[in-house]
């Protein structure tokens, strides 16, 4: 069974780097897609972009010029970096695994709440 | 981007009746249509992909259907463990969006 653990800090000053990484275990981050997804509180949810496995990236246009989504297959891990974070960046960011063909989302993880305050 | 509408935004309901979702898309996006279920304080979970297919382990009472930009979510006996909150998704083309969600709680 696939399993996906998101990890990283829960808070993060104003115009910092956010950054998460999620470990995949129960099987290969090879030959799937890797999303991050986000939810502001109360809100709903917003696609943050995926990675295949390769490293081949597409990144939401809303965000593209602050993210980075990385990937190492070695240790079965793909990470988020957002730079110059503000209040509006504060929500649950969760990892999920795509189908590489229908794109449709079949793992999750729990999900991890960042705040970004002072 | 494709924007996804979804209509009740909520709805109260009993048990056993039959819930109705609809979900419209701003363009034509074939069959690249996914329903999730989310519970409050959980991670969403993958109920029906490709308009009507059954992710494994989801009950049969559980049912998608539509076609280019308008689909619908059907629990045909609402139980206990179906109130909860439903986003549609649209993975046609990136970025991939989802709807605002329909809230679904106990009349």
């Amino acid at each position: 069974q696939v399993q996906l653990q998101e990890s990283g800090p829960g808070l993060v000053k104003p115009s910092e780097t956010l950054s998460l990484t999620c470990t995949v275990s129960g099987g290969s981050i090879s030959d799937y897609y890797w999303s991050w997804i986000r939810q502001p509180p109360g809100k709903g949810l917003e696609w943050i972009g995926y990675i295949y496995y390769s490293g081949t990236t597409n990144y939401n246009p809303s965000l593209k010029s602050r993210v980075t989504i990385s990937v190492d297959t070695s240790k079965n891990q793909f990470s988020l970096k957002l730079t110059s974070v503000t209040a509006a960046d504060t929500a649950v960011y969760y990892c999920g695994r795509q189908d590489d063909i229908l794109m449709f989302l079949d793992y999750w993880g729990q999900g991890t709440l960042v705040t970004v305050s002072s | 981007d494709i924007q996804m509408t979804q209509s009740p935004s909520s709805l109260s309901a009993s048990v056993g009746d039959r819930v109705t979702i609809t979900c419209r898309a701003s363009q034509s996006i074939g069959s690249s249509l996914n329903w999730y279920q989310q519970k409050p304080g959980k991670a969403p979970n993958l109920l029906i992909y490709g308009i009507s297919r059954l992710q494994s382990g989801v009950p049969s009472r559980v049912s998608g259907s539509g076609s280019g930009t308008d689909f619908t979510l059907t629990i045909s006996s609402l139980q206990p463990e179906d109130f909860a909150t439903y986003y549609c998704q649209q993975t046609f083309s990136t970025p991939f969006t989802f709807g605002p969600g329909t809230k679904v709680d106990i009349k």
